[in-house]
């Protein structure tokens, strides 16, 4: 089992609709997550982060974190052709030490 | 702030040869961290320093591999040795440190071992 886990889609939107990315983890003790947006090509670039149960929302989107149940969830809203990427959830220690990724969703979205 | 830097942006090597990989942090960021990352996969940690000790490395690791940060600011990373498995994108990021844990990444360095 992979310590992150990730569908790896594609997941394809239609513009201006919602899209929504699950992520699980297999340790418990992990403390923070993040959601990073990877464009063909190109490295890594970090969308959001959350530490606490719930929803943390940072203009079109929102990350949820449910550490009873292991699962980590983005929702893009009004999606855009721009945010056509791939998406990768990384988990890490409190400490602030490495983090593991997932293999990454691609999202594409259309016109 | 201007971002983590990485040179060279892109390597291309014979087998067998070595190679050198340098990164610049955020100023200011005394963590830093190196990940490599292979086509359709996520980025698989390597090693990371606080200020200049190097605090954790992957057993994934091989002893071809060695980093260092010797001033606890820019990172070195050396590939010894390479083979064509080495062919990846090297990945850098930096964090505040502290109860600050985003961590951010340069541009990489695309190494092809030919």
């Amino acid at each position: 089992q992979k310590e992150v886990e990730q569908n790896s889609g594609p997941l394809s939107v239609p513009e201006g609709a919602i899209a929504s990315l699950n992520c699980t983890y297999s340790d418990r003790g992990s403390q923070s997550f993040f959601w990073y947006r990877q464009y063909s090509g190109k490295s890594p670039e970090l969308i959001m982060f959350i530490y606490s149960n719930g929803d943390k929302e940072d203009g079109r989107f929102t990350a949820q974190l449910n550490k009873a149940s292991q699962y980590v969830s983005l929702l893009i809203r009004d999606s855009q052709p721009s945010d056509s990427a791939t998406y990768l959830c990384a988990v890490g220690p409190a400490a602030g030490n490495k983090l593991t990724f997932g293999g990454g969703t691609r999202v594409l979205v259309k016109p | 702030d201007t971002g983590v830097s990485q040179n060279p942006r892109h390597k291309i090597t014979k087998r067998g040869q070595n190679v050198t990989f340098r990164c610049d942090p955020i100023s200011e960021h005394n963590r830093l961290y190196w990940y490599r990352q292979t086509l359709g996969q996520g980025p698989e940690f390597l090693t990371y320093f606080q200020n200049e000790a190097q605090l954790e490395k992957s057993r994934l690791l091989s002893d071809r591999f060695s980093a260092e940060r010797p001033k606890g600011s820019f990172s070195t990373l050396e590939i010894q040795r390479t083979e064509q498995g080495d062919s990846a994108m090297y990945l850098c990021a930096s964090s505040l440190g502290g109860i600050s844990y985003e961590q951010y990444f340069g541009p990489g360095t695309r190494l092809t071992v030919t």
